[in-house]
């Protein structure tokens, strides 16, 4: 167990809807990452949090947006959602979000577009 | 742009060697990691490697890193049926994100 949790684990829904996916770092991490897993795509990182402010950005689609809040967890909000967004998408938390950080994942959230 | 090259599979007998090998493309990197993800699970961290070292021993893993050529192999010794997994190799760019190869699927058979 890394200490990441995310929530939920599992979600279904339909194209063109809206969803939420919620991660709370480990105790004492600042620095939240966001990485998506698709059979085409691989692991491709989104987007990452330091201590509430945006820091690094990936292959973040306009339709995706996150946060981080006071309390240090993130979401991950999903808009006007494609088939092709079905995947897993993975929270990682690190302590300050530097180079020498290590960084721990979350089990995921499975996400699935019919 | 980054790269990082994994072979897709690799099927070893238990109590063999198995050998992961890797290669990338940022001669940049300061950090190499190996994380393994089993069927169902997120991503387990397994070991890091920093750029300026050549081998990292951990228990039953091995991490050799060539710098010049720009690779990276994990070796787990006495592989064991729970050790079938998918290993991916990933390294850090400048912007501290991780860049991950396709996973190489492990199978361990008797």
């Amino acid at each position: 167990d890394s200490g990441v949790t995310q929530t939920p684990k599992h979600l279904i829904t339909a194209t063109g809807q809206r969803v939420t996916l919620r991660c709370s770092p480990r105790s004492g991490d600042l620095s939240v990452y966001w990485y998506q897993q698709s059979l085409d795509q691989g692991l491709q990182f989104l987007i990452q949090y330091y201590n509430g402010e945006e820091r690094a950005k990936g292959n973040i689609l306009e339709r995706f947006s996150a946060q981080q809040f006071p309390d240090l967890h993130s979401e991950l909000n999903l808009s006007s959602l494609e088939l092709g967004d079905s995947a897993l998408y993975f929270c990682a938390s690190s302590s300050r979000g530097g180079v020498a950080d290590t960084q721990y994942f979350g089990p995921g959230t499975r996400l699935t577009v019919l | 742009g980054e790269d990082v090259e994994q072979s897709l599979f690799l099927s070893v007998r238990e109590g063999d060697s198995s050998v992961i090998n890797c290669t990338y493309t940022d001669s940049s990197s300061t950090y190499l990691y190996w994380y393994k993800q089993e069927p169902g699970a997120g991503l387990q961290l397994l070991t890091y490697i920093f750029s300026n070292m050549d081998m990292k021993q951990d228990q039953r893993l091995t991490v050799l890193l060539n710098k010049k050529d720009k690779h990276l192999s994990l070796r787990i010794a006495d592989t064991q049926t729970g050790d079938s997994a998918i290993y991916f190799c990933a390294e850090k760019d400048g912007y501290n994100k991780l860049i991950f190869g396709a996973g190489t699927r492990l199978a361990v058979h008797p």
